[in-house]
């Protein structure tokens, strides 16, 4: 039973182009949620997260939103980069920041020049 | 953040075979992470290792098949137990405490391809 979905396998943008990354989840206990960025032959690497009492959380080009109510998240960048393009995993935790990680399969971001 | 060390980065084995992954990180940490991530699948915690005490797995792994060492707070290991094709998977090790102190930092993994 996948707890954390990212229904869609692959995004392609053009760049300067905002991206926008969704993520579902399904257990209501989660109250935390994560984004990790990954690029081939690198382990995954933080990129921004939200805790259940916000709705959104901006850090430069990235915003992450969060609907409680629908149980789902979303990641923008704006505006996009060629540098950007790897797998985004989205991940979420029911205790807080320093409990266990679900993770969804990730979506493969590719942005063109 | 923590800076984690992992190898081999990657290997071929022959089925039956065993494969043991080391992973150092540069500062002590608590508790050591490992993950799997299956092609086409999420990244799924195999166990969390603790210096000092036995490993904690997860539903579906058990210490037969992935025995964990920790001998110290900047070092553990995964041994990946007379392999299957089913093994083949990219493994990861984890620490806790990244960026600004919270969620996790990953090593590079190790891709396995068992034949």
């Amino acid at each position: 039973d996948q707890q954390v979905k990212q229904n869609s396998p692959s995004l392609s943008v053009q760049e300067g182009r905002i991206s926008i990354l969704n993520c579902d989840y399904t257990n209501s206990m989660f109250d935390y949620f994560l984004w990790y960025k990954k690029y081939p032959a690198e382990g995954p690497t933080f990129l921004i997260s939200i805790s259940s009492i916000k709705d959104k959380n901006e850090d430069g080009r990235f915003t992450v939103f969060l609907n409680k109510s629908a149980k789902h998240l979303s990641l923008h960048i704006v505006p996009s980069q060629p540098g950007d393009s790897a797998v985004y995993f989205c991940a979420a935790s029911a205790e807080g920041a320093n409990s266990k990680l679900t993770f969804g399969k990730g979506i493969t971001l590719s942005v063109r020049p | 953040s923590a800076v984690i060390s992992q190898k081999p980065s990657r290997d071929i084995c022959q089925r039956g075979t065993s494969l043991t992954i080391q992973c150092q990180v540069d500062s002590q940490v608590t508790m050591m992470f490992w993950y799997r991530q299956q092609p086409g699948q999420s990244l799924t915690l195999i166990a969390t290792a603790n210096q000092g005490s036995e490993a904690t797995y997860e539903s579906g792994f058990v210490i037969d098949k992935f025995p964990i060492s920790r001998p110290n707070l900047t070092f553990s290991t995964l041994t990946v137990s007379n392999m299957s094709p089913e093994d083949s998977s990219i493994y990861l090790c984890s620490v806790l405490g990244g960026v600004y102190n919270y969620g996790y930092t990953f090593g590079s993994g190790t891709r396995l391809t068992v034949v």
